[in-house]
């Protein structure tokens, strides 16, 4: 079956680690996406790509870092810059939007990552 | 920002319907409106989506204004397991959520 695949689950890390979360889709899905969710909050954009080699910034980009080399991986690395680290990581794919914009989100099962 | 506003919590009873608003005035002509719906800890979920008509699928109904400036997310016969954050957003370039509707299904 298609889907997203975040790993692992759980992450636990001492500060001033980097750490870098996985995303992989089999979905042949052009656009990927990280979000950051604190507790009782909504999703906010970190960063975001639309196609291979190119990725933009979202609302919360500092102290995170991305890379898109291959259509399928969208890895987020959450650098010691980062001051507050923990919290549930969430990644998603789309096809590329288009002036329909008739294309939804899938997202990832999500990544608790916990700094001590 | 968000392009939409939708109320930060609400409460329905079991079995009955549950109605969740979302406002979205400056939607564009071609923007689609997708609901979304997040169970503690987990990845949201997709609900429903539509453009200018009402649409139904085995999950809800999704009510959309004439001027297309305003959508209702209907759950018929909510259960405890529809308890959870419910997100509307207008699809564009940039996907952004809002904060979402915390539906409580009370017994």
């Amino acid at each position: 079956d298609g889907g997203i695949t975040q790993s692992p689950k759980y992450l636990f890390r001492k500060e001033g680690q980097n750490v870098t979360l996985s995303c992989e889709q089999n979905l042949n899905h052009d656009a990927m996406y990280w979000y950051r969710q604190d507790p009782g909050q909504g999703l906010r954009l970190i960063y975001y790509s639309q196609i291979v080699n190119d990725f933009q910034k979202g609302d919360i980009a500092e102290g995170y870092s991305v890379s898109r080399e291959k259509k399928e991986s969208f890895p987020l690395t959450v650098t010691s810059a980062q001051k507050n680290p923990t919290a549930f990581y969430l990644c998603a794919s789309s096809m590329a939007p288009t002036t329909l914009s008739n294309y939804g989100y899938t997202f990832g099962s999500g990544t608790r990552l916990t700094v001590v | 920002d968000a392009k939409t506003t939708q109320p930060p919590s609400m409460d329905c009873a079991e079995g009955r319907a549950a109605n969740l608003p979302c406002n979205h005035s400056t939607i564009s002509g071609n923007e689609y409106v997708y609901w979304y719906r997040q169970i503690h800890s987990q990845g949201p979920q997709y609900i429903i989506h539509g453009l200018k008509n009402n649409e139904t699928n085995e999950m809800a109904s999704l009510i959309i204004t004439e001027d297309r400036k305003s959508s209702t997310l209907i759950l018929p016969h909510a259960t405890l397991r529809d308890t959870a954050v419910y997100y509307c957003i207008v699809r564009n370039n940039d996907m952004r959520f809002g904060a979402g509707t915390r539906l409580t299904v009370k017994p």
